[in-house]
């Protein structure tokens, strides 16, 4: 069974600082792995989609690495601003039919002080 | 339509009554996800249909709980003789086939049992 961690749980910076989140999984056999954002009270958004034979996507201010063998990815957030201030989710896909099912973390809940 | 649609965004229920949760996806999108998010828990996988293929009904927590896609559309999400412990935000997903595909999410349905 996929397990997937996320440390911290919460996380304050101040405005401009560069950062890294990290994300831990344990069965490496995966299809893909997505990274989501959820605002409070909201459904997520997606934010950046890895395939397994990927190393990196980059959107943006945004760029997710994965490293499918040891079982890690993190998401580089850039100049981080105020309006970063959110949950982010990370979910290795494993393959069910024709489609990867997600597996979540809990989340790291940044805030980003102005 | 432009996105996963959810309905009703919000529903209270009293214990032991029956709910109906409804998801409609992207138009087009073949694969379809039921999840639930508790109070401080991570994202919680319940069932997944994908085109005319038997459901992936391996992550449904009881027997109260069931799910249908009508036409490859339109899902219902069922939960018989609520209890407390069901209270949650479900989430529906949607998405296309294949690796380069990640999921879509609607807002969610707020389910409040007391």
């Amino acid at each position: 069974k996929q397990e997937v961690t996320q440390i911290p749980a919460a996380l304050s910076v101040p405005e401009g600082e560069n950062l890294v989140l990290n994300c831990s999984f344990t069965d490496s056999a995966i299809y893909n792995l997505q990274w989501f954002r959820q605002d409070p009270g909201k459904g997520l958004t997606s934010l950046l989609l890895i395939q397994s034979s990927q190393r990196e996507q980059t959107s943006g201010r945004l760029n997710a690495s994965l490293d499918k063998s040891s079982g890690r990815s993190t998401l580089y957030i850039a100049a981080s601003q105020p309006g970063d201030s959110a949950t982010y989710l990370c979910a290795p896909g494993t393959l069910s039919g024709a489609n990867s099912k997600l597996t979540f973390g809990k989340g790291i809940t940044l805030s980003v002080r102005p | 339509g432009a996105g996963v649609s959810q309905s009703p965004s919000n529903k209270v229920t009293e214990k032991g009554k029956d709910v109906e949760l409804r998801c409609d996806p992207i138009s087009g999108h073949t694969a379809l996800y039921w999840y639930r998010q508790s109070l401080g828990q991570g994202l919680e996988f319940l069932i997944y249909f994908q085109g005319n293929s038997a459901p992936d009904k391996s992550g449904l927590p009881s027997d109260r709980f069931s799910a249908e896609r009508t036409g490859g559309s339109v899902s219902t999400l069922t939960i018989q003789r609520t209890q407390q412990e069901d209270s949650a935000v479900y989430l529906c997903a949607s998405s296309l086939s294949g690796a380069n595909y990640g999921y879509t999410f609607g807002s969610g349905t707020r389910l409040t049992v007391v």
